[in-house]
């Protein structure tokens, strides 16, 4: 059974730019939810992918955008980045099947922006 | 919305004491709640989780507490161990949604 995984494991990016993070979900599981991470704090929900489609959304504008593949990998684009978007940026998989809420985590994106 | 308090932010105990780590939550729909445990610069990992319909789980050396009526949750660590020392997080959930509300997380130090 592989975990998830995210790529890349580091970024620097300056502020106006766009960046595009990866995730592979964990073998078995079909939805996605991507999560930031401010140094220090506790992890932020962004928004779920559940069958292509977004299905739930945290307090992000909308130059943060998501993407979910038939094989249930994910994308999360962000736009015009500001320096706030400096931050861990944590994708998680689960499986929709029955009630389980159990979240796996990758190892995360760490976003700089200069 | 939902909103989660954890207390304390740092902890710090002597190899083989006891850890307690208390969180409160705000929605009273909440009936998830999971704990994840994060080493410096690793991914947070699950370590146990309850759900509303128990008081109380325990794995080894670590337990959970639900008071629903109080509306908090703790996690209990006895004998610790020095990798125990980590940064923990709760979180509550409404089952069947979509997201998890987490902690402000607490820095667990053991001191050997």
């Amino acid at each position: 059974e592989t975990g998830v995984t995210q790529s890349p494991t580091h970024l620097i990016k300056t502020r106006g730019q766009q960046v595009t993070l990866r995730c592979s979900s964990q073998s078995g599981h079909n939805t996605v939810s991507w999560y930031q991470q401010a140094l220090g704090q506790g992890p932020q929900f962004i928004f779920q992918y559940y069958r292509e489609e977004e299905n739930g959304r945290g307090n992000f504008p909308p130059r943060f955008s998501g993407l979910q593949f038939p094989n249930y990998s994910s994308e999360l684009n962000v736009n015009a980045l500001e320096l706030d978007d400096s931050a861990l940026y944590l994708c998680a998989s689960s499986t929709r099947q029955g009630n389980n809420e159990k979240l796996f985590f990758g190892s995360g994106t760490q976003l700089s922006v200069l | 919305g939902e909103n989660v308090e954890q207390h304390p932010s740092t902890l710090s105990v002597q190899e083989g004491d006891s850890a307690v780590i208390k969180c409160t939550y705000s929605d009273s729909a909440s009936n998830y709640f999971p704990w994840y445990k994060q080493e410096l610069g690793k991914r947070p990992q699950l370590i146990i989780d309850i759900r509303s319909n128990v008081g109380e789980k325990k794995d080894q050396r670590i337990a959970v507490t639900l008071n629903k009526t109080a509306k908090h949750f703790s996690l209990h660590i006895t004998e610790t161990q020095p990798e125990d020392s980590a940064v923990y997080f709760c979180a509550a959930t409404i089952q069947g949604a979509q997201k998890l509300v987490f902690g402000q997380g607490t820095r667990l130090t053991i001191n050997p």
